[in-house]
């Protein structure tokens, strides 16, 4: 199984500033036929179910703010909030949809400072 | 607005049995893979199961694999979810969620309380 890492557990951040959430994979999860890695990143409100945010690393799905990114390569993944707004404090998961069983992380926590 | 709605959660005692299902609309419910995907209270999340378009291929956790049972009815828009010899540690909210060709898993149901107790 691929085993997803992410840091930190928690995160404290100032309205406007940058945050940065780390996500590393134990093998790799690059689709060869499109040569672009299988990770997705996920936010989760409270009462909510999860809403995707970035599929293929750093494709933005639709309706998302463009102050958040994804990056990376290989193993090691980054979801950035350019500007935190009140409204993103949430908790963000990546997942693996290369191979079964498709693995999450165990989840960022994100709050305002 | 593209939905999927969960039902058939509820409390069942420890070896008790439950059938979860997921109902799509406004979208071709028959061209896309599904999965269920579940979170104990204030954990995170665990993939549970996966079945493709036309049923032809299916995996599992290895936590649920031999007591549950996926399948889904194209003609009837739904998806299942046979969940028997169930444990306390299945206690969870069970979403439904859709993979389309973005791969990851875009359109998600609001989930089902499922609670293991005697």
């Amino acid at each position: 199984d691929i085993v997803m890492t992410q840091s930190p557990d928690s995160l404290t951040v100032s309205l406007g500033e940058r945050a940065t959430i780390n996500c590393k994979s134990s093998q790799s999860v690059l689709h060869s036929s499109k040569n672009k890695n299988s990770l997705a990143w996920y936010q989760q409100k409270p009462g909510q179910p999860p809403k995707l945010l970035i599929y293929w690393t750093s494709t933005r799905e639709s309706g998302v703010p463009d102050r958040f990114s994804g990056s990376g390569s290989g193993t090691d993944f980054t979801l950035t909030i350019s500007s935190l707004q009140a409204e993103d404090v949430a908790v963000y998961y990546c997942q693996q949809y290369y191979s079964p069983p498709y693995t999450f992380g165990q989840g960022t926590k994100l709050e305002i400072k | 607005e593209m939905q999927l709605v969960e039902s058939g959660g509820g409390l069942v005692q420890p070896g008790g049995s439950l059938r979860l299902s997921c109902a799509a609309s406004e979208f071709t419910f028959s061209s896309y893979s599904m999965n269920w995907v579940r979170q104990a209270p204030g954990k995170g999340l665990e993939w549970v199961s996966y079945i493709s378009s036309s049923t032809n291929t299916i995996h599992y956790a290895d936590s649920v694999k031999g007591r549950f049972t996926i399948s889904r009815d194209n003609a009837k828009n739904s998806l299942y979810l046979q969940m028997n010899s169930l444990r306390a540690e299945d206690t969870a909210v069970y979403y439904c969620a859709t993979r389309t060709e973005k791969g990851a898993f875009d359109i998600w149901g609001q989930g089902t309380m499922v609670t293991v107790s005697s």
